[in-house]
């Protein structure tokens, strides 16, 4: 367990409608991504972090923004939900954490299935 | 513009025999490269990584085969076992950006 929780696991919401997810961790990793898993495409980045405020586009950033404004956590922002978002969302961590031992892989959280209808 | 591919969408195999997963790169500036297992309902885990200093890496049942001048690696799994069946993502990096770019995915079925 490398300390990712997210939240919601589950959402259900109407196109139009402002959506938030939340990423949190808990052993001070510099790094933190989200993904969204979609069938044929695998996982594809859609923003990540370097550091408190510091973001910066991944490969599927249109329509998604991002905010972190303390190390452990990380938002990320549907303005206003399409169907095309409907999709399987991943939080991940890196970097140096907690200890000594830099981390070069990314861990995972459990995911967040969103829907929207 | 897919820069790290896996063109085996599934591969079946009998429980026992080596299970070989590949994945192509078109970045020549990838020079760190991880290999993710994927149960449903779950996160992807971390199995294995490797760096372009090396072309081979080995842990356990799990050996990563670096083909710089291909820009191809592979995973090999001896013995597949039934729990082995997931999906299986390959990823790519540059050092010192921790900026992960993943494969679409191989499911890997072994049968019992």
């Amino acid at each position: 367990d490398a300390g990712i929780t997210q939240s919601p696991r589950h959402k259900v919401t109407e196109t139009g409608t402002p959506v938030t997810l939340r990423c949190h961790q808990t052993e001070n990793h510099r790094y933190m991504y989200w993904y969204r898993q979609d069938p044929g495409h695998g996982l594809r980045l859609i923003h990540y972090s370097y550091g408190v405020k510091d973001t910066d586009k991944g490969e599927v950033s249109d329509g998604y923004s991002v905010s972190r404004s303390k190390t452990e956590d990380f938002l990320l922002t549907l303005e206003s939900a399409t169907s095309s978002q409907t999709s399987v969302y991943f939080c991940a961590i890196a970097g140096t954490g907690q200890g000594v031992r830099e981390v070069t892989e990314a861990f995972f959280g459990q995911g967040t299935r969103l829907t929207v209808v | 513009d897919q820069q790290v591919k896996q063109n085996s969408p599934s591969l079946s195999v009998q429980e026992g025999r080596i299970s070989i997963l590949n994945c192509d790169y078109t970045n020549s500036m990838f020079d760190y490269f991880l290999w993710y297992k994927k149960y449903p309902a779950e996160g992807p885990t971390f199995l294995i990584s490797i760096s372009s200093i090396k072309d081979k890496n080995e842990d356990g049942r799990f050996t990563v085969f670096l083909n710089k001048s291909a820009k191809h690696l592979s995973l090999h799994i001896v013995p597949s076992q039934p729990g082995d069946s997931a999906v299986y993502f390959c990823a790519a990096s540059t050092s010192g950006t921790y900026k992960y770019i993943f494969g679409t995915g191989t499911r890997l079925k072994v049968l019992a």
